[in-house]
């Protein structure tokens, strides 16, 4: 089955520095890498994703890349504000009505003011 | 537009014992999920429902847990008898149809401890 790998586990910088997190994934059948944002006490929400036709993705202030060949993809949050910190989790799946979910082991991210 | 409800939100109960979750998906989404989040681990999907048929089970740990979903809309998770590993928080999710390229909304969580 699938397997994804997140780094790092924590993560801190300065608000309007940016953010880097970084997943690798197993099977190369994966074709679809969602990104979530946990917030305490809340459940995980999507907040940008991306297929494997397409290279990058942006909204605003946060892109993702994936590079297939690597197996590889990030998320990058420019600008960061404090109201970014939170959990990340980055995903990933064959799709299909019946492909679950993978999921990675998360990033705390704190934005220190 | 109302989320995911889900209830309780805490639970606290001995080993051995059983315990019931509840969850009220978003208003017309056929597909719901539950899932199991460790702490410190990303959430593991323990079982998909289409309507109220069951589309993925296959890392539910059927001898303790169980889930329906009557009449495709609520579903309940069951934990008999719980163990100490079951300690966690139970998502609930749901979007308007099966497939990941379908937005899941997840619930708040119920966090499970399990003494």
């Amino acid at each position: 089955g699938e397997n994804v790998e997140q780094h790092p586990s924590t993560l801190s910088v300065q608000e309007g520095d940016s953010a880097v997190i970084k997943c690798t994934y197993s099977d190369s059948a994966s074709n679809y890498f969602p990104w979530y944002k946990q917030e305490l006490g809340k459940g995980p929400q999507l907040i940008i994703d991306i297929r494997s036709n397409v290279g990058e993705k942006k909204d605003q202030r946060i892109a993702v890349t994936l590079n297939k060949t690597a197996k590889h993809f990030s998320l990058h949050i420019t600008e960061t504000q404090p109201e970014d910190s939170a959990v990340y989790f980055c995903a990933a799946t064959r799709g299909g009505s019946a492909r679950q979910l993978t999921f990675g082991s998360g990033t705390q991210l704190t934005v220190l003011p | 537009e109302a989320g995911v409800a889900q209830s309780p939100r805490y639970k606290i109960i001995e080993k051995r014992q059983s315990v019931a979750f509840w969850c009220n998906p978003i208003s017309g989404h056929a597909t719901l999920y539950w899932y199991q989040q460790i702490l410190g681990q990303g959430p593991k999907l323990l079982i998909q429902f289409q309507n109220n048929g069951v589309v993925d089970d296959s890392q539910l740990p059927k001898d303790r847990f169980s889930a329906e979903r009557l009449k495709g809309v609520d579903s309940t998770l069951k934990i008999q008898p719980a163990k100490l590993e079951d300690s966690a928080v139970y998502l609930c999710a749901s979007s308007l149809a099966g497939g990941p390229w379908n937005e899941q909304f997840f619930g708040p969580g119920t966090r499970l401890t399990v003494l």
